[in-house]
């Protein structure tokens, strides 16, 4: 299966600031199917990006996704309170789908 | 909005059983292929199970096959998730999320809000 590691396991910036996240897979993941998910405390996580860079309904367009074969990335630009949470990166091109161990983003 | 709500959770000895429901509304649910995700405790999430629109194909994470089972009812709008021979390496938050993109393996565009299972 295909391992996705993450990193830097913890993110701490100030508001304002943009926030880049990165995820490497141990094997190309096949096609452009790599995904990105927010989870805030306590709660299920959401979809932010498919499709490497696609934004999800409803997700505001400082957060993008890019990236290709091994490597890809999230960026969050303009970071704001509401951001605090984890992020997790998921591939669904080989199986089984397999997900990040997530990168946490804090607040200064 | 799709909104799915879990149910069936709680705590199980090793060895045991336990079934766990899915109740879907908001969307029509028999147009999408539909998962069972799971986060054990400080960890990432991990695809546990998929079920296709019209049920014909099924596939599992090799750590569950042959102990749990994933259906569905079109009918009732409800996925479920019988799981056998329980292992404590089970314990986790399990979520029903619906799925998208070509099918088994799927991105996950709505969750449930989560069901926890204890084995111990």
């Amino acid at each position: 299966e295909i391992v996705l590691t993450q990193s830097p396991g913890t993110l701490s910036l100030s508001p304002g600031e943009g926030a880049t996240l990165s995820c490497g897979a141990s094997q190309s993941v096949p096609s452009i199917n790599l995904a990105w998910y927010q989870q805030k405390l306590g709660q299920a996580p959401r979809l932010l990006i498919y499709g490497v860079s696609t934004r999800a309904t409803g997700i505001p367009d400082r957060f993008s996704g890019s990236g290709s074969g091994t490597d890809f990335t999230l960026t969050i630009s303009r970071l704001e309170p509401g951001d605090v949470a984890v992020y997790y990166c998921h591939q669904y091109g080989d199986s089984p789908g397999t997900f990040g161990q997530g990168t946490k983003v804090e607040i200064k | 909005q799709a909104q799915l709500v879990e149910s069936g959770g709680g705590v199980v000895q090793p060895g045991g059983s336990l079934r766990l429901s899915c109740a879907a509304s908001g969307f029509t649910f028999s147009s999408f292929g539909m998962n069972w995700v799971r986060q054990a405790p400080g960890k990432g999430p991990e695809w546990v199970a998929f079920v296709e629109k019209d049920e014909v194909t099924k596939s599992y994470t090799d750590s569950v096959k042959g102990r749990f089972t994933i259906s569905r009812d079109n009918s009732k709008r409800m996925l479920d998730l019988q799981m056998n021979s329980l292992r404590p390496e089970d314990t986790a938050v399990y979520y029903c999320a619906r799925g998208r993109g070509k099918p088994p393996q799927q991105y996950f565009d709505s969750w449930g809000q989560g069901i926890l299972v204890t084995v111990s």
